[in-house]
C-alpha cells in the first residue's frame, strides 16, 4: 500500500497564477483533509472532508477551495495564488469513528508564491 | 471551536535524560488525544494517542498523562536518544461538529549526545 501520497513535491508560482494539489489514499478511509504548515504555527486546517460527497471550511480556508472526486482523492485548488500562501501543505486521512482515529498524512507539497 | 496550547516552544535535553512535554485545550467535549512527531523534512507520524476514558497510557519509553479535569495532557520520553530529537505536536479531536484535530504549535526536542 502507498498510502497517501501527494503530487507534486515542490511547485514554484507567480503571484496570481492558479494550481491544483493533488491527494489520494488507498487506505479505504472515509475522512481526508488538507493542513498548511507555516514555521512556529504548527498544523492548521484549511479544509476537510469527513466523508465522500461532503467537505467543510476549517481554520484558514480563504483562498483555497477542494474537491472530494471520490473516496479516494481529495484536491486542494488555489485560484489566485498569493505569497501568504508560501507554505508546506499536507494532505492526511483517516477512519472516521466518534473515538477518534490516526490520521495518516502524505510526504507534503512545498509551495513557493513568488 | 478548540484551542490547542503547547509549551515548551523548544527543548534541549542530554542524552538519556527525560523529556516533558506539555498541552492544554479549551473544549471540555474534545475526546483523543494525539502526539505526533515530525522529523525535518518528513511527514507528521503518530507516535501514541489516548483517549478520554483513560487517565495514561505508556508505550517503552514514550508515556501520555491526561488530565481531563484541568484539561491538560502531557508526553513523556524517558532515556532521551539522538534519534528523539524532532519536532513534537500534540492535537485534540471533539467529537460532534468540527471533525477534525485541532493541533498544538509543536515543540522542537533537541538531544544533545
Amino acid at each position: 500500500n502507498a498510502g497517501v501520497t501527494q503530487t507534486p513535491k515542490f511547485q514554484v508560482l507567480k503571484t496570481g497564477q492558479s494550481m491544483t494539489l493533488q491527494c489520494a489514499q488507498d487506505m479505504n478511509h472515509n475522512s481526508m483533509y488538507w493542513y498548511r504548515q507555516d514555521p512556529g504555527m504548527g498544523l492548521r486546517l484549511i479544509y476537510y472532508s469527513a466523508s465522500e460527497g461532503t467537505t467543510d471550511k476549517g481554520e484558514v480556508p480563504n483562498g483555497y477551495n477542494v474537491s472530494r472526486l471520490n473516496k479516494r482523492e481529495f484536491s486542494l485548488r488555489l485560484e489566485s495564488a498569493a505569497p501568504s500562501q508560501t507554505s508546506v501543505y499536507f494532505c492526511a486521512s483517516s477512519e472516521a469513528g466518534l473515538a477518534g482515529n490516526e490520521q495518516f498524512f502524505g510526504p507534503g507539497t512545498r509551495l513557493t508564491v513568488l | 471551536g478548540e484551542n490547542v496550547e503547547q509549551h515548551p516552544s523548544t527543548l534541549s535535553v542530554q542524552e538519556g535524560d527525560s523529556a516533558v512535554i506539555k498541552c492544554t485545550y479549551s473544549d471540555s467535549a474534545s475526546n483523543y488525544f494525539p502526539w505526533y512527531k515530525q522529523e525535518l523534512g518528513k511527514r507528521p507520524q503518530l507516535i501514541i494517542d489516548i483517549r478520554s476514558n483513560v487517565g495514561e497510557k505508556k508505550d517503552q519509553r514514550i508515556a501520555v498523562t491526561l488530565n481531563k479535569t484541568a484539561k491538560h495532557f502531557s508526553l513523556h520520553i524517558t532515556e532521551t536518544q539522538p534519534e528523539d530529537s524532532a519536532v513534537y505536536f500534540c492535537a485534540a479531536l471533539r467529537p460532534t461538529g468540527r471533525r477534525a484535530l485541532t493541533f498544538g504549535s509543536g515543540t522542537r526536542l533537541q538531544v544533545q549526545p
